[in-house]
Parts: structure tokens; sequence; C-alpha cells
């Protein structure tokens, strides 16, 4: 069976650093690429960025490059996304998803992982 | 970037209704769009894919249908489960936007 496991809830304090994560079993982990997905209270989804295990070949959105990194080890099948200072706006839920090898579609999700920046 | 428009970003109806929700790509996607369901304080569910592959396990009530720029996602009787929002997703070029949503509601 397929499943994607992310992190805990955080809480952190605006400038603070954060990791989280998500790790993927069932499956060839190296061969799925694993995007992750935004949703700030009370809105629609936003779609971060996405990164291939196998060679880390990573894709970002615009309106996130620079502000997140995704990276993965693929030694213990787990993907992460990354802040160097968490801003108040970080504060979302945080979706992974794995990505179809051939249809593209996000059949499975991870459960979410919700961020809380608050000083 | 593409941008896709979903019209309406809410709607009411009642049980046994057809529901119709469309997405607009601002540039072709051929069929490279999906469907996602997602219920409050849950993951996405995906419904559609390929514009109208009904995934495994989603009720055969759920369509989907169109190509280029204009898809639709059919609910062919609304169902109290269906209670929820409704987003589209194209997955033709980077970066793979969704659309803003449509909140179904049952009357």
């Amino acid at each position: 069976e397929v499943q994607l496991v992310q992190s805990g809830a955080e809480v952190k304090k605006p400038g603070e650093s954060l990791k989280i994560s998500c790790k993927g079993s069932g499956y060839s982990f190296t061969t799925y690429w694993i995007g992750w997905v935004r949703q700030m209270p009370g809105k629609g989804l936003e779609w971060m960025g996405i990164i291939y295990p196998g060679d880390s070949d990573t894709r970002y959105s615009p309106s996130f490059q620079g502000q997140v990194t995704i990276s993965a080890d693929k030694s213990i099948s787990t993907a992460y996304l990354q802040w160097s200072s968490l801003k108040a706006s970080d504060t979302a839920m945080y979706y992974c998803a794995r990505r179809d090898s051939t249809s593209w579609h996000f059949a499975y999700w991870g459960q979410g992982t919700l961020v809380t920046v608050s000083s | 970037d593409i941008q896709l428009t979903q019209s309406p970003s809410f709607l009411s109806a009642s049980v046994g209704d057809r529901v119709t929700i469309t997405c607009r790509a601002s540039q072709g996607i051929s069929s490279y769009l999906a469907w996602y369901q997602q219920k409050p304080g849950k993951a996405p569910n995906l419904l559609i894919y390929g514009a109208s592959t009904l995934q495994s396990g989603v009720p055969s009530r759920f369509s989907g249908s169109g190509s280029g720029t204009e898809f639709t996602l059919t609910i062919s009787s609304l169902q109290p489960e269906d209670s929820a929002t409704y987003y589209c997703q194209q997955l033709h070029s980077y970066p793979l936007t969704f659309g803003g949503g449509t909140k179904v509601e049952i009357k």
C-alpha cells in the first residue's frame, strides 16, 4: 500500500528555521516525483514545487522560488520542505503528494503538516 | 504560468441535482487536467485525471470532460457526502497550478 506520512505539527517564531518531512512507503521512492502544496487558512491549494528523488531534480513555482528549499534523502525514502527564516505568512497546512508516472496527476497525498508561525 | 479559472466559486444545490463546475485554462493544456475533492481538515482526494478518467474507487456519479482550454466536472446526482470544495489542476507544464476552488453546499 502506497503511503506518504508527514511529520507532525510545528509552532515556530518568526525568523526561525524549519524542515518538515514526508516519508514514502509501499513503492519505489526514487522513481516517482514528490510535490509540495500549501494551503493557507481558509484558502485554496497552491503548488509550491516538486522533486524527483532519483536524481534530486527539483522544480519550483516562481511564487516559492528562493523562499523554500525542497530536498530528498532517498536512503530513507523521505522528502523535505524547509525554510531558513520563517514569516508569519508561512502559517499554513503543507501537503506532500506523489505524482503518477504516466498521467502525471497526484493520487497519493500525505496527511498534511500544520505550520504555525507566531511571536 | 498557466492560469486556471474555476466557476462558480460557490454553489448550493439539492440532493439529486445535477451539478456542473467549469475550469478554464489560460492556454491549451490538452487533457492534462485533474479534479480533486477536499473536505474540511482533510487532504485533497483525486476524482478525475486525464480530464475524463475516473479514479479507481470514485463513485460513477462523478464525470469529467473537455480538452484544450475548457473543462467540466459533473456530479450527476448530488449526494450529501459530496459537500466539499473541488479544485482543478493542470499537469501540462510547470508550475502545476490549481484553480481557485468551488465550494459545493447541500441545500
